[in-house]
């Protein structure tokens, strides 16, 4: 079936770096957009940023601006959400989700635990 | 920047209908799309471009859109319905994506 497969929790200290992996399957990886949703515990969802696996394009959020980059390995179906200069307050569930034809966000991966604590 | 704009809660009995709005400026030219999200779970897609429904989500669920408000309509609420909704749509450029802050809709 089709689904994404997110890499499992994160502990980091203040100023590291985390990199997120999410692995597409049951569905051609290069054919949708992936983006990246973060939800602090008990907030709302924040769109990151995305990536079309094809071309490796990518456009991201203004508050990510160069702390966030996108890439992928089309030979994995996979792609990774590096964030960098970590704070206390990137402490979150990331989520990867696929872009359908419709523009929705029609399958999203299990999600991610990202600790920032020193 | 862009915001899109619900009420943090919503409560209905079982058996009523509930509806939940988000207000955007942006609304009458970017599609606007509704989530639900269950406590540990990641968001589920309920609606799409304002009004479709994907398969599997169940009939009782639909969408509008009036000018700057899109509204997620929930006929004959269950149990099963509580749950936080989303909306999201872009900003009028459509190069960013925008999340509403989320209505907790709780069934009495």
């Amino acid at each position: 079936q089709v689904q994404l497969v997110q890499s499992g929790a994160e502990v980091k200290k203040p100023g590291a770096s985390v990199k997120v992996s999410c692995k597409a399957s049951g569905y051609t990886f290069t054919s949708y957009d992936i983006n990246w949703v973060r939800q602090a515990t008990g907030q709302g969802l924040e769109w990151m940023g995305w990536m079309n696996p094809n071309s490796g394009n990518t456009g991201y959020a203004q508050k990510f601006q160069g702390r966030v980059t996108m890439t992928r390995n089309t030979s994995i179906s996979t792609a990774y959400m590096e964030l960098s200069s970590l704070r206390s307050e990137d402490t979150a569930v990331y989520y990867c989700a696929r872009k359908d034809i419709e523009g929705a966000f029609d399958i999203w991966g299990q999600g991610t635990m990202v600790t920032v604590s020193s | 920047s862009y915001e899109l704009t619900q009420p943090p809660s919503v409560s209905v009995s079982p058996g009523q209908t509930a509806r939940i709005t988000c207000s955007g400026d942006a609304l009458p030219k970017q599609y606007a799309y509704w989530y639900q999200q269950k406590p540990g779970q990641a968001p589920v897609l309920v609606i799409y471009k304002d009004s479709e429904r994907p398969s599997g989500i169940p009939e009782r669920f639909s969408g509008s859109s009036s000018g700057t408000t899109v509204t997620l309509t929930i006929s004959g609420v269950q149990a099963e319905d509580e749950a936080d909704y989303y909306c999201q749509s872009a900003d009028s450029s459509g190069a960013s994506v925008v999340f509403g802050g989320g209505t907790k809709l709780t069934v009495l």
